[in-house]
């Protein structure tokens, strides 16, 4: 089946600096990846949705020059969490969809990256 | 508020079938789908129903749409231990391939 692979795991860092989370399709192409925050015990939040080459759309209330995405190729995206501060602390999720769409399987996820901004 | 809504948790015996809700506001919604999280991972693809259908079952799985109510639930017989997770459900709508729209969450818990 479809994987995606989504480093690192969890991360820690300190406040101020910058963290990029890579997200690879690894047997498929993924023309769209989407990019989720998640807080304990709540849903996925949508952030972003970034098709390959052209530039990320976000969602209303996400600040675009705080998280930056890149879609460079399809089989990688990236995120990376600018000047993090602790309330960016949370687990974000990436999933991917290739080409064509197919409704039985819509969404291959990765398994989520754990930051921690101390 | 929410599109997507579910009860929060659940707790069931060892056995027992488990019967997750979810209500979702939009009539435009094409696919319905159910996902599972384990604890610190991502989100695996469950089953999935159109929204022309009243009933589909995999296996263990049961999954009943009423669409005039916008009501999904799963229902997962004989419910084991491994099941213990949290259960989303989500929607697609038009041309919005690949979007999905997701509930809160139901947490379940399973016990010996």
């Amino acid at each position: 089946g479809a994987v995606v692979s989504q480093h690192p795991s969890w991360v820690i860092c300190k406040s101020g600096t910058s963290v990029k989370i890579e997200c690879r399709s690894l047997d498929f192409q993924a023309t769209t990846m989407f990019w989720y925050r998640q807080f304990p015990k709540q849903s996925l939040m949508l952030m972003a949705t970034s098709n390959e080459g052209s530039k990320a759309t976000y969602e209303q209330g996400v600040e675009k020059d705080k998280f930056l995405i890149n879609h460079a190729s399809l089989t990688l995206s990236t995120l990376t969490v600018t000047s993090a501060h602790p309330e960016d602390s949370s687990f974000y999720i990436c999933s991917a969809t290739g080409q064509p769409f197919s409704y039985n399987s819509p969404l291959h996820f990765g398994n989520g990256t754990r930051l921690t901004v101390t | 508020g929410e599109d997507v809504e579910q009860s929060l948790f659940l707790s069931v015996r060892e056995g027992d079938s488990s019967v997750i809700n979810c209500t979702y506001t939009d009539s435009s919604s094409t696919y319905l789908y159910w996902y599972k999280q384990e604890p610190g991972a991502g989100l695996q693809l469950l089953t999935y129903i159109f929204s022309n259908m009243d009933m589909k079952q995999d296996q263990r799985l049961t999954v009943l749409l009423n669409k005039k109510d916008k009501h999904l639930s799963l229902r997962i017989a004989d419910t084991q231990t491994g099941d213990s997770a949290i259960y989303f459900c989500a929607e697609s709508r038009n041309n919005q391939g690949g979007k999905l729209i997701f509930g809160q969450g139901t947490e379940l818990s399973v016990k010996p």
